[in-house]
């Protein structure tokens, strides 16, 4: 089991340029979700996915959307970076369709927006 | 008041040592806690999830909860230089899963 994965490691995008960060879990997971984090402001909630066709805004949605591409897969767009998005993005996973169950999280991908 | 509240640290402690983190949440109506750890550079791990008051053990870690005081704490016994890192607290409320900002632990050999 590969657990949750994500794409890209790394990307650093100009401002305006757009991207899609995209997730993957093997675990038969319903739910997913969307983090970012920034020095000296924890883990913030971007969108969840409760399960397959549903999707829900978390804490800091603005700039982003998302798309449950199927079970295993939940994708992040950012459709006109800008420098405030710079963070490292967490993609997790959890076994019920409420939040709060434990999650379990992929490597991260950091991104820099220039 | 934020939601999920640790001290930042960092904690430093000698190898062999126990270790004592602490967590403090405000929803009164929350039923279930976590605690991850990251290393630096890496993504948060679950180690341990507690949902009833009292202490629950595995291994070197044990988590406390008491629901009453809002607290909830991880020890780890006999620390390891291997556990220097960030421990994350997460609490779930009536809403979302809600996040502290984490301690680091430093342990010296």
């Amino acid at each position: 089991n590969a657990g949750v994965t994500q794409t890209p490691k790394f990307q650093v995008l100009k401002t305006g340029q757009s991207m899609t960060l995209q997730c993957a879990q093997d675990m038969n997971h319903n739910s997913m979700y969307w983090y970012r984090q920034d020095p000296g402001m924890g883990l913030r909630l971007i969108y969840y996915s409760a399960s397959e066709g549903t999707t829900d805004k978390g804490e800091v949605p603005n700039g982003y959307n998302v798309s449950r591409l199927n079970k295993r897969e939940f994708s992040l767009r950012l459709e006109s970076a800008a420098p405030s998005q710079t963070s490292v993005y967490f993609c997790a996973s959890s076994a019920k369709s409420t939040l709060g169950n434990e999650q379990y999280f992929g490597p991260g991908t950091r991104l820099t927006v220039t | 008041q934020k939601e999920v509240e640790q001290n930042s640290g960092p904690l430093s402690v000698p190898e062999g040592a126990i270790a004592s983190l602490n967590c403090t949440y405000s929803d009164r109506g929350s039923q279930s806690f976590f605690w991850y750890r990251q290393y630096s550079g890496k993504s948060p791990e679950l180690i341990m999830s507690i949902y009833s008051n009292g202490d629950k053990e595995d291994g070197r870690f044990t988590a406390q909860l008491n629901k009453a005081s809002q607290y909830v704490s991880l020890l780890i016994r006999d620390s390891q230089p291997s556990d220097s890192a960030t421990y994350l607290c997460a609490v779930k409320g009536t809403g979302k899963l809600i996040f502290g900002q984490g301690t680091t632990l430093q342990v010296k050999p």
